[in-house]
């Protein structure tokens, strides 16, 4: 299993500045993805990431709006940069340790931007 | 790409009524099928996967190609499944990511 922390628990920024969330494990995983849940929708996910490499990014997410640094196998951050209120959002970390292996998820980042 | 479906947004039953929660996927390969669930104020946790064939709390799921659904159910509702569902698929391997259905509300009322 893994135990994932993640910070800040909930954030209230103005418009136009940026947040870092950040995600640390229990225990050292290959990939980290980060998701994001609107008000009402389900998880889409942003990227994954991958330790000492460019993170990869799904269709829509730009790494100029979202940068992701993983410097090390238990850490991540993600960035959500020149807010606007529709960023306002649950962002969640997640990995998966091993085959065929459930995902385990952060208590994710209620975002609200204003 | 692959999708999933979640036809209900909120499926409320009564405690001891069977329940089914339905889950519709679009893949052309052999995809991995979870149920995840969240229950008020905690984190999202696997709940079950196709593979292990188990049943967690009474529920059970079986996936089914023909048809490509992986429909929950449980014979008889309690209050405590009170809770968010979720249907997610993996496909290609270990540390692939999930693709998520809108979720389903389970509301199990006395």
């Amino acid at each position: 299993s893994a135990v994932i922390s993640q910070k800040p628990s909930r954030d209230i920024c103005q418009r136009g500045t940026s947040l870092t969330i950040q995600c640390q494990v229990d225990s050292q995983v290959t990939m980290m993805f980060w998701y994001r849940q609107q008000p009402g929708q389900s998880l889409t996910l942003i990227a994954t990431a991958n330790q000492g490499s460019e993170a990869t990014y799904e269709s829509g997410f730009v790494i100029d709006k979202f940068p992701i640094s993983r410097p090390n196998l238990t850490f991540s951050t993600l960035t959500v940069s020149n807010m606007s209120p529709e960023d306002s959002s649950i962002y969640l970390c997640s990995v998966r340790t091993g085959l065929g292996t459930e995902a385990f998820f952060g208590q994710g980042t209620r975002l609200t931007v204003v | 790409a692959q999708r999933v479906t979640q036809p209900e947004k909120l499926l409320s039953v009564f405690k001891g009524a069977p329940v089914e929660l339905k889950c519709n996927y679009s893949y052309s390969g052999s995809p991995e099928l979870f149920w995840y669930v969240q229950y008020s104020r905690q984190r999202l946790q696997l709940l079950l996967r196709h593979i292990s064939r188990e049943s967690i709390k009474g529920f059970t799921a079986d996936l089914n190609k023909g048809e490509t659904s992986f429909h929950l159910k449980k014979p008889f509702a309690q209050e405590e499944d009170s809770a968010m569902y979720y249907c997610a698929l993996s496909v290609g391997g270990t540390a692939s990511k999930l693709t998520f259905g809108t979720g389903t509300r389970l509301q199990v009322t006395l």
